[in-house]
């Protein structure tokens, strides 16, 4: 069973829309947990993290995190077609040096 | 910008072939990560290091070796190469533990086994 479960799968958004994505893990070791993005044929590269609960905004980009159901969400208002990409969901367990464990992630879609 | 480089980009190898892929960062980071991501499964840690010529097993270790002889140097080696290890491997470098620095990544080496 994956410890980090992402959904959607996927999720198409009109450009100016708002796409919201979650983030669930099943392993309460979890400490921490980070954004990443994923354009097609691209390495991930990290987009936000988010250690405390509530809420935390860069740009268009806005995380929520309740620590104590171990949930996590991205919402991206005014979509672009730039952002249409894979978004990975990825947690630390409590054992640092492991580096992160990812979701399966969520493909967004933004058309014209 | 962190600055983590992988060689070959891509590479189709034979079944029961030995294959090297190798990740170069210029980061002066001590955590390398070597990672497998396929579709369906997502990205997997197979093994890392946080000091040099000292590896260890990540999460799906098995018909994979890692070396790291150098902090920038960081070696992923399949002995006898599989189908199943048919995969775009991803190798990072992180300036911190893994809960508080961030994942620089290369930019993938695509394997396909044959």
């Amino acid at each position: 069973q994956q410890k980090v479960q992402q959904s959607p799968e996927s999720l198409i958004v009109p450009e100016g829309g708002m796409a919201s994505l979650n983030c669930t893990s099943s392993d309460r070791n979890v400490d921490y947990f980070w954004w990443y993005r994923q354009h097609s044929g691209k390495s991930p590269k990290m987009l936000m993290s988010i250690f405390s609960n509530g809420e935390k905004e860069e740009g268009r980009f806005t995380v929520h995190l309740n620590k104590a159901s171990l949930h996590t969400s991205l919402h991206i208002r005014d979509s672009q077609p730039s952002d249409s990409a894979l978004y990975l969901c990825a947690a630390s367990m409590q054992d640092y040096a492991q580096g992160l464990t990812f979701g399966l992630g969520t493909r967004v879609s933004v058309f014209p | 910008e962190a600055a983590v480089t992988q060689s070959p980009r891509s590479k189709v190898a034979v079944t029961g072939g030995k294959v090297t892929l190798s990740c170069h960062q210029t980061n002066n980071h001590d955590y390398m990560y070597w990672y497998r991501q396929d579709t369906g499964h997502g990205l997997r840690l197979i093994h890392y290091s946080y000091v040099a010529d000292s590896t260890e097993k990540g999460d799906i270790p098995d018909g994979y070796k890692a070396s790291r002889p150098s902090q920038e140097n960081f070696s992923l080696i399949l002995e006898l190469a599989s189908l199943s290890q048919t995969a775009v491997y991803f190798c990072a470098s992180s300036p911190d533990w893994g809960n508080t620095g961030q994942l620089y990544f290369g930019e993938g080496s695509k394997l396909t086994v044959l």
